[in-house]
């Protein structure tokens, strides 16, 4: 069974740091390219972040570049997502997925997510 | 990398059918036919239902399809149940290695 699971969440001050991970199970993880998605509370859902398979292609969204990093370790089977310099506008809960191996762009694995809140 | 329009809502008695659209430029949608669909529960993780476009993942009822022309996909139910109540979410690559998200369709079940 395909298991995600976020870890690393919590309450942060604005300006402030925070790294959550993503432990992945039941499938080898190094094949697949890995989505962080987030969703503000009430709100609908929001990309951050892909990285590909190697790490070696990366994306982000232009609310985030710069700010975020997404990188992965591949012989520990997880994701992770450094966040630095947050605001208020970055409170949500971050999924983890898994993105299909076709080439499809799909997530066809999600995390429960971790819940990230910036307040002073 | 602005969101793809959906409607907020719609809604269909049991047994009915119901359309969601999603539309978005020539940049995401109208270029590729790469669109998914999510469906989430209150609560839950979303749900892969609909992936490139028309392909539905194993175990998804084929109540469930989708379509596209040009800028403008839609997902389709047809013989709504009341599971089907939740939050629907289109998505779409946008070139490069970027997505983007639907605003999202709530879906009640009257």
């Amino acid at each position: 069974e395909v298991q995600l699971v976020e870890y690393g969440g919590g309450l942060v001050k604005p300006g402030g740091s925070l790294r959550i991970s993503c432990e992945v199970s039941g499938l080898t993880f190094s094949d697949y390219a890995m989505d962080w998605v987030r969703q503000a509370p009430g709100k609908g859902l929001e990309w951050v972040a892909t990285i590909s398979s190697t790490g070696h292609y990366i994306g982000y969204a232009d609310s985030v570049k710069g700010r975020f990093t997404i990188f992965r370790d591949n012989a520990r089977r997880s994701l992770y997502l450094e966040m630095n310099s947050l605001r208020g506008e970055d409170t949500a809960a971050y999924f983890c997925a898994k993105v299909r191996w076709d080439g499809t762009y799909a997530a066809d694995h999600w995390g429960q997510g971790t819940l990230v809140s910036v307040s002073s | 990398q602005s969101a793809l329009t959906q409607p907020p809502s719609a809604s269909a008695s049991p047994g009915q059918s119901v359309t969601i659209s999603c539309t978005g430029t020539s940049s995401d949608v109208g270029s590729y036919d790469y669109v998914s669909w999510y469906q989430q529960h209150p609560g839950k993780a979303p749900k892969l239902i609909i992936y490139a476009v028309n392909k539905r993942p194993s175990g998804v009822p084929d109540r469930f399809s989708g379509s596209k022309s040009g800028n403008t996909a839609s997902l389709t139910v047809i013989g709504v149940q009341a599971d089907d109540e939740a939050d629907y979410y289109c998505s779409s690559h946008a070139g490069n290695i970027n997505l983007v998200f639907g605003s999202g369709t709530k879906l009640t079940v009257l």
